[in-house]
Parts: structure tokens; C-alpha cells; sequence
């Protein structure tokens, strides 16, 4: 079974600079998170959204990055202006919310991730 | 809010046991996971408490006291490939859908 899926793999690009990151959740997955990894800050959740609807975006930097979800299968983390300090290594998961409210033993699974450089 | 600890680094050496710790104070509880996090890797599920007690998965054990808001990872008969670092995360409110992950803990297992 594939699992969920980054695009790209690595990035490298200068200040200023748009950057688009993609993912593939795993099919029949209904919840899908981003999170970026640092090693001053480790790992943080930046959005998720469920059944393609963001329900907590107050891990978000600031405005300059913004995600969305236009189908169940796909999703876009968005950068723009890139500054250095969005550097990082940034992970999308995905899960299956089994029962709303009540106690689900899924995991999230993480994609390989997109190791981003600003210059 | 929400807090989780675990140590920053172990080293064991192996063949030993290693248990790895994690306190949390979080605004709601939905369960406990533990991943596995090699270099230059994802993330990787271990295993799931949400009752107080003890999971054994094969090498791999975690044990939850939610009234301590306690919970520890132990790694038995430790091989070289399990120098990783190892993550928890607690699973809070919002219908449980989101994580909140701990620091991790980087284990170096020595021969």
C-alpha cells in the first residue's frame, strides 16, 4: 500500500522566493496534518484539516504561509515570501478519525518529508 | 496549555534495557502514542496507550499512568538499529485528531 506521499523531496531556494509543498495523504485517510521539524523547535503542527476542512490553523506562523485542500487526495503547504528562517524539514500525515469525540487507537503516518533550504 | 518532557539523550549499550520517560500536562487526554524517528527520517508509529497499564509489541513496551500523566518507552535486548530518537505525543481535545509531540529523546545504543 503507498504511503502518504511529499513532493519534493528537497527545495533549495532564495528569499523571497514562492514555495509550494505538496502532499498525498493515504487513501481513505480523513484527517491530514503539516508539521515542520527543527532542532531548536522539534516537531510542530502547523495545520490539519478533516475531511478536507481546516480545523486548527493557530500553528501557523503567520500569514505568509497558508495550506489548503481542494480534495480528499491532495493538499498544498504554501510559502510566500520564503524568508530563511522557514528552513526546515516539513512532514505531512495523515489519519483515519474512526469515531468523532471518542477514543481512536489510529496513528498518524508521516510522509518521507520535503527538507526545505531558503538562501 | 499544553507540556510534554522527555529526556534529551540516553546512551545504552547492546543487548540492554532502556527505558526512555515522558511526563505531559496537556488541556485533554485521548491517548498516548510513542515514534521512532531515525536520522534524516520520518516518524515512525511504536505504539498506543489510552488505559492505564502496560503494552507489550514484541521488543517494545509502553506503560500509561494517566493520573501522573506518566509514561515510559522500554527497548529490550537493544540492537544497533535502535539508536534513534523517540518521540511522544498525546492526543488532546478537538474530537482527538490532533497531536501534541514531545521534544523526543535521542538514544545511541553502543556495542
Amino acid at each position: 500500500d503507498a504511503g502518504v506521499i511529499q513532493s519534493p523531496r528537497h527545495e533549495v531556494t532564495e528569499m523571497g522566493q514562492e514555495v509550494t509543498l505538496r502532499c498525498k495523504p493515504i487513501s481513505g485517510h480523513n484527517s491530514l496534518f503539516w508539521y515542520r521539524q527543527t532542532m531548536m523547535r522539534g516537531l510542530e503542527l502547523l495545520i490539519y484539516f478533516n475531511n478536507n476542512v481546516p480545523i486548527d490553523d493557530s500553528g501557523m506562523p503567520e500569514d505568509r504561509f497558508s495550506a489548503k485542500m481542494p480534495n480528499a487526495s491532495f493538499s498544498t503547504l504554501k510559502i510566500q515570501p520564503s524568508e530563511p528562517r522557514d528552513s526546515a524539514v516539513y512532514f505531512c500525515a495523515s489519519s483515519l478519525v474512526l469515531v468523532a469525540g471518542g477514543y481512536s487507537n489510529q496513528p498518524q503516518h508521516f510522509g518521507d518529508g520535503t527538507r526545505l533550504s531558503i538562501l | 496549555g499544553q507540556n510534554i518532557d522527555q529526556p534529551t539523550e540516553m546512551t545504552a549499550t547492546e543487548g540492554a534495557i532502556v527505558q526512555i520517560n515522558c511526563t505531559y500536562q496537556t488541556s485533554g487526554f485521548n491517548g498516548l502514542f510513542w515514534y521512532q524517528q531515525h536520522a534524516g527520517e520520518a516518524p515512525t508509529f511504536l505504539s498506543y496507550n489510552v488505559l492505564d497499564g502496560l503494552e507489550e509489541k514484541g521488543r517494545f513496551s509502553s506503560f500509561l499512568s494517566r493520573s501522573k500523566g506518566y509514561s515510559y518507552l522500554l527497548l529490550k535486548e537493544l540492537q544497533m538499529k535502535d539508536s534513534a530518537s523517540y518521540l511522544c505525543a498525546v492526543r488532546g481535545d478537538n474530537y482527538g485528531q490532533n497531536f501534541v509531540f514531545g521534544p523526543g529523546t535521542r538514544l545511541s545504543v553502543l556495542p
